[in-house]
């Protein structure tokens, strides 16, 4: 079956910086990528998603990016504020089997005021 | 719309008991999946729900079981529990075969 990894595992930034996660996922017939925001004691929130069709998607100061020959997509934060601080995870899931969902490890996000 | 909720939020239970959690999904929404969260494993596929058929089914031994009723709402069960059954149970309900809507989840604790 697939296999997402997720990297890092904790990442702190200074307020104003840019975070960078990443993920990767093993099998190319994949062609749904979510990423969820799950702060402390809440639910996951889906934040952005891309479909193997685009290469990048952009929502004010969140991207996420693609590459499916190497298998892998980015989500990236730019001027990260306070309430950016959250657990992050990447998703895949795999052809016309959309909702059975591969998710990665997760990573900390800690954005220092 | 109300967002998905489940019930209960807490619960304790002991070994070698069963448990059955509750899901009601988004107004209009088929699709219930099942996930089980714990710090070590992050999110874990359980199984997926779709018009009272399991169409999707995950890497979890038989006690672990589910279903759907005519209105959406899921239930999932879980019998002979094991210390290591205590985690973060949520569900997402979907309309479309893509973006997922979570629960709040229920925290299960096994003594």
């Amino acid at each position: 079956g697939e296999n997402v990894e997720q990297h890092p595992s904790t990442l702190s930034v200074q307020e104003g910086d840019s975070a960078v996660i990443k993920c990767t996922y093993s099998d190319s017939a994949s062609n749904y990528f979510p990423w969820y925001k799950q702060e402390l004691g809440k639910r996951p929130q889906l934040i952005i998603d891309i479909r193997s069709n685009v290469g990048e998607k952009k929502d004010q100061r969140i991207a996420v990016t693609l590459n499916k020959t190497a298998k892998h997509f980015s989500l990236h934060i730019t001027e990260t504020q306070p309430e950016d601080s959250a657990v992050y995870f990447c998703a895949a899931s795999i052809g016309g089997n959309f909702n059975k969902f591969y998710f990665g490890s997760g990573t900390k996000l800690n954005v220092k005021p | 719309k109300a967002g998905v909720t489940q019930t209960p939020r807490y619960l304790i239970k002991t070994r070698g008991q069963q448990v059955t959690l509750s899901c009601s999904p988004i107004s209009g929404h088929r699709s219930v999946s099942w996930y089980q969260q714990t710090p070590g494993q992050g999110l874990q596929f359980l199984f997926e729900y779709f018009s009272e058929t399991q169409r999707n089914k995950g890497n979890f031994p038989g006690r672990f079981s589910g279903r759907q009723f005519s209105n959406s709402r899921s239930e999932m069960n879980v019998s002979t529990l094991e210390l290591g059954d205590s985690a973060l149970y949520l569900c997402a309900s979907s309309w479309r075969q893509d973006t997922q809507y979570f629960g709040p989840g229920t925290r299960l604790t096994v003594l």
